[in-house]
């Protein structure tokens, strides 16, 4: 059973465009973060979102997680051929992270 | 600051032989937790040291092992390979132990053929 689940599973969209990713969970988590991971590297750390109903902002990336804090979703506006790349969301378990499915997102210039 | 780092960052090995792979934390970062990553299973923690010692384990068998230094770095072994461990192998460090903020390595590709 996964804990968070990721969808989009893929999305190749064009270069301009809108995109949203969800991550949701049956479980309340006291935080998710949202990770990007680009090939060959390992995972770099976006945002974490802590409180219910939070919106942060990161250039052209929107984070939201959800007020009952068992989802999240990263909003991309107007994306490039940078952001590229698998976009994981993670929540802490205990003594460690949990980690989503995973949307594998390309974006075409 | 530098990031963690993580030798080798490919491998190949074959079936029944055994490896080694290395990550040095961020200065000052006590924790290095290790996770597989795999295309089917997405990232699986494995364990998780601190001070030099093994403060947690994910669900792996045991001839996945690994040990801690007095100066963080970490090592993680894998005896007997088989097929089905060819994967990334990611470490992360963090300032403290459990769930703190990670930061991840570049990984260790690792092909078992």
């Amino acid at each position: 059973t996964q804990l968070l689940e990721q969808s989009p599973q893929f999305l190749s969209i064009q270069e301009g465009e809108n995109l949203t990713v969800y991550c949701n969970s049956s479980s309340v988590f006291s935080s998710l973060q949202w990770y990007r991971q680009e090939p060959g590297e390992g995972p770099v750390l976006l945002v974490t979102v802590v409180t219910g109903g939070e919106v942060k902002k990161l250039k052209r990336l929107t984070f939201q997680f959800g007020d009952a804090r068992k989802d999240s979703s990263l909003h991309i506006t107007a994306a490039q051929p940078g952001d590229t790349g698998l976009y994981l969301c993670a929540g802490p378990r205990t003594y460690k992270y949990i980690f989503g499915t995973g949307t594998r997102l390309k974006v075409l210039a | 600051k530098a990031g963690v780092t993580q030798t080798p960052r490919y491998l190949i090995k074959t079936r029944g032989q055994q490896v080694t792979l290395s990550c040095s934390p961020i200065s000052g970062h006590r924790s290095v937790s290790w996770y597989q990553q795999t295309p089917g299973q997405g990232l699986q923690f494995l364990f998780e040291y601190f001070s030099e010692t093994q403060r947690n384990k994910g669900n792996f068998p045991g001839r996945f092992s690994g040990r801690q230094f007095s100066n963080s770095r970490s090592e993680m072994n894998v005896s007997t390979l088989e097929l089905g461990d060819s994967a990334l192998y990611l470490c992360a460090s963090s300032r403290r132990e459990g769930a703190d903020t990670q930061y991840f390595g570049p990984g260790t590709r690792l092909t078992v053929l």
